[in-house]
């Protein structure tokens, strides 16, 4: 079991690129979430899904699209990068919902200039 | 709504010495509750998890943390800090919603 992956491990951006982070797992998961890391702001919830094509808006969703076309696979799309988007990224799933624990990538730490 | 406090964003305890790392929470409805430890460059690990079984939960590592409803409490404790345990330390509750809310995180340092 390879576990949640992410990739890139780093990405730097120009204001107004576009880019996607994949997310992967490999644990027949059905819930799946992203969150941003910011210092003194601990974890904050872009967005999340329950299952294959069903996808909900976090705490801090604009800028940022995501899909569910497969259970294993959630990427994370920024569709016009800003500096504000500098941050680490954590993918994470869990078995189901609340319920179980989440497991966490390793992360994507992006930086806009 | 919930919402996680965690007081104390730095702590530092001396090796050997009693480690406390304070959680509170609020929920509407009976809480999961959860502490991970993230060390450095790396991603959140599952320390321990309260679902309602027994108040008192042990963890990885020597931790273990208790569940008291009336203080809306989930602190983490460990009796004899090792510098190993330096990390940063986030406490998360979730419910029978879709959400997992995690607090700002305590950032642990261990002195020898």
């Amino acid at each position: 079991n390879a576990g949640v992956t992410q990739t890139p491990k780093f990405q730097v951006l120009k204001t107004g690129q576009s880019m996607t982070l994949q997310c992967a797992q490999d644990m027949n998961h059905e819930y799946m979430s992203w969150y941003r890391q910011d210092p003194g702001m601990g974890l904050r919830l872009i967005h999340y899904s329950v299952g294959a094509g069903i996808t909900d808006q976090g705490e801090v969703p604009n800028g940022y699209n995501v899909s569910r076309s497969t259970t294993e696979d959630f990427p994370l799309r920024l569709l016009s990068a800003a500096p504000s988007q500098t941050s680490v990224y954590f993918c994470a799933s869990s078995l189901l919902a609340g319920v179980y624990e989440q497991y966490f990538g390793p992360g994507t730490r992006l930086t806009v200039t | 709504a919930q919402s996680v406090t965690q007081l104390g964003s730095h702590v530092s305890v001396s090796e050997g010495a009693l480690v406390l790392l304070r959680c509170n929470y609020s929920s509407s409805v009976p809480p999961y509750l959860f502490w991970y430890v993230q060390y450095p460059n790396q991603g959140l690990q599952l320390l321990l998890k309260y679902t309602s079984a027994a108040t008192l939960v042990k963890g990885i590592n020597g931790f273990e943390a208790e569940f008291k409803k009336s203080e809306t409490s989930f602190h983490l404790t460990k009796p004899s800090a090792h510098m190993s345990d330096a990390a940063e330390y986030f406490c998360a509750v979730s419910s029978t919603g879709n959400q997992f809310y995690f607090g700002t995180g305590t950032s642990l340092t261990v002195i020898p």
